[in-house]
């Protein structure tokens, strides 16, 4: 049972350059999300779904689009890198979210030079 | 406010002592509290949920919620070195967002 998987786990992107986070689950979860993770600092929402076709900002969400076309899969694209989205991003998904325990990948390390 | 806050740290406790993490949330509909520890360039893993008032306990660990004061703490008892991480303190509203605090540090000192 693989969990969480994400990819890449780390990568250097040039200001203005796009990529996509690939984020993929294997437990059947409802919920999924993803969190940036700066120096020194907790997890940040930066969006989250709560099942197929449904998305939701979370605390950070400018700079980054999302899409769940399936239960599986929920990538984090970014447009237009900028150095402030420099940090580790994390996904995240569980069964339910009330009681549940949240599952994360092993995180992807983005600088953005 | 912010959703969940966290009183700063680092913590730093001898050996054997008692850690107590504080934690205070804003959101009255709030439903479900946890505790995740963080070991430096890790994933976080849940070691503590709780969601009714009380305590709650789990080996060298207690959880504690007081609804009416928005208040989670974690006790952890017999303090040892390999407990030194970073612990989250999350919690989900009733929209199933899942919104973590900054985490405190605490260091255990042999």
């Amino acid at each position: 049972n693989a969990g969480v998987t994400q990819t890449p786990k780390f990568r250097i992107l040039k200001i203005g350059q796009s990529m996509t986070l690939q984020c993929t689950q294997d437990m059947n979860h409802n919920y999924m999300y993803w969190y940036r993770q700066d120096p020194g600092m907790g997890l940040k929402l930066i969006y989250y779904s709560v099942g197929a076709g449904i998305t939701d900002k979370g605390e950070v969400p400018n700079g980054y689009n999302v899409s769940r076309s399936t239960t599986e899969d929920f990538p984090l694209r970014l447009e237009l890198a900028a150095p402030s989205q420099t940090s580790v991003y994390f996904c995240a998904s569980n069964k339910q979210a009330w009681d549940t325990e949240a599952f994360f990948g092993q995180g992807t390390r983005l600088t953005v030079v | 406010q912010k959703e969940v806050e966290q009183n700063s740290g680092p913590l730093s406790v001898p050996e054997g002592a008692i850690a107590s993490l504080n934690c205070t949330y804003s959101d009255r509909g709030s439903q479900s509290f946890f505790w995740y520890r963080q070991y430096s360039g890790k994933s976080p893993e849940l070691i503590m949920f709780i969601y009714s008032n009380g305590d709650k306990e789990d080996g060298r660990f207690t959880a504690q919620l007081n609804k009416a004061s928005q208040y989670v703490s974690l006790l952890i008892r017999d303090s040892q070195p390999s407990d030194s991480a970073t612990y989250l303190c999350a919690v989900t509203g009733a929209n199933s967002k899942l919104t973590f605090g900054k985490g405190i540090t605490l260091s255990v000192r042999p």
